[in-house]
């Protein structure tokens, strides 16, 4: 089983709809993070938490949410998707701790189309 | 604040010949450096890592990193590259000890292995 899930893996929507996507992990990491990814742009850190009550803006927080729901659960909210919102999104965790110094694990992705 | 450059955004070249995908970097403190494979349709997944010691870094699938604190380089190699090496390749940087974990990401280069 994956360590790092992500659902849904793909979602098409419309302009201006609420969207949602979820990360679950088992890796039982406290540091959770966001990101995007555009062609040419790499990846983009939108929002990262380090425990359940922690909440940071990364570098392109504006037009998402999240939540940390528990240690395991890690939520990307798009309250009103617009098309520029189009990307591949991925969660990734990690923990230094553990002695694998800020080596992160992602999930497998969501591809998110806003028409 | 750190950054990370990926000097080439395709690298073609055909299958058994050499490849060598730079990567260089800005840091004000002591670094950690990543890289990071992306097949098609897939997440990503760690190749290497330098977080202190010998320079040379070896990897899964034969490749291996020179970290280069002179240069700020840590370009990624392998002797003689098979069709399944295609993918995208990033280069990633974090700081040392106290820092936030984040993971910085350059735009990516994409090796297309021919036969």
């Amino acid at each position: 089983d994956a360590d790092v899930t992500q659902t849904p893996r793909n979602r098409i929507t419309k302009t201006g709809k609420r969207i949602m996507l979820e990360c679950s992990q088992t890796k039982g990491h406290d540091r959770m993070y966001w990101y995007r990814q555009d062609p040419g742009l790499g990846l983009r850190l939108i929002y990262y938490s380090f425990d359940v009550k922690d909440i940071n803006k990364g570098e392109i927080s504006d037009g998402y949410s999240v939540s940390r729901q528990a240690q395991a659960k890690f939520s990307l909210s798009l309250e009103s998707a617009i098309p520029n919102q189009t990307a591949l999104y991925f969660c990734a965790t990690s923990d230094p701790l553990a002695g694998e110094r800020n080596e992160q694990f992602f999930g497998p992705g969501t591809r998110l189309t806003v028409l | 604040a750190q950054s990370v450059t990926q000097l080439d955004s395709q690298v073609p070249v055909f299958e058994e010949a050499p490849v060598e995908l730079r990567c260089n970097y800005s840091s004000s403190v002591s670094v950690y450096l990543f890289w990071y494979v992306q097949y098609p349709n897939q997440g990503l997944q760690l190749l290497l890592k330098y977080l202190s010691g010998s320079t040379l870094v070896k990897g899964i699938n034969g490749f291996e990193a020179e970290f280069n604190k002179s240069q700020t380089s840590f370009h990624l190699r392998k002797p003689s590259v098979h069709i399944s090496d295609t993918a995208e390749y990033f280069c990633a940087v974090t700081a040392g000890a106290g820092n936030t974990g984040k993971l910085i990401f350059g735009q990516g280069t994409t090796l297309q292995v021919k036969p």
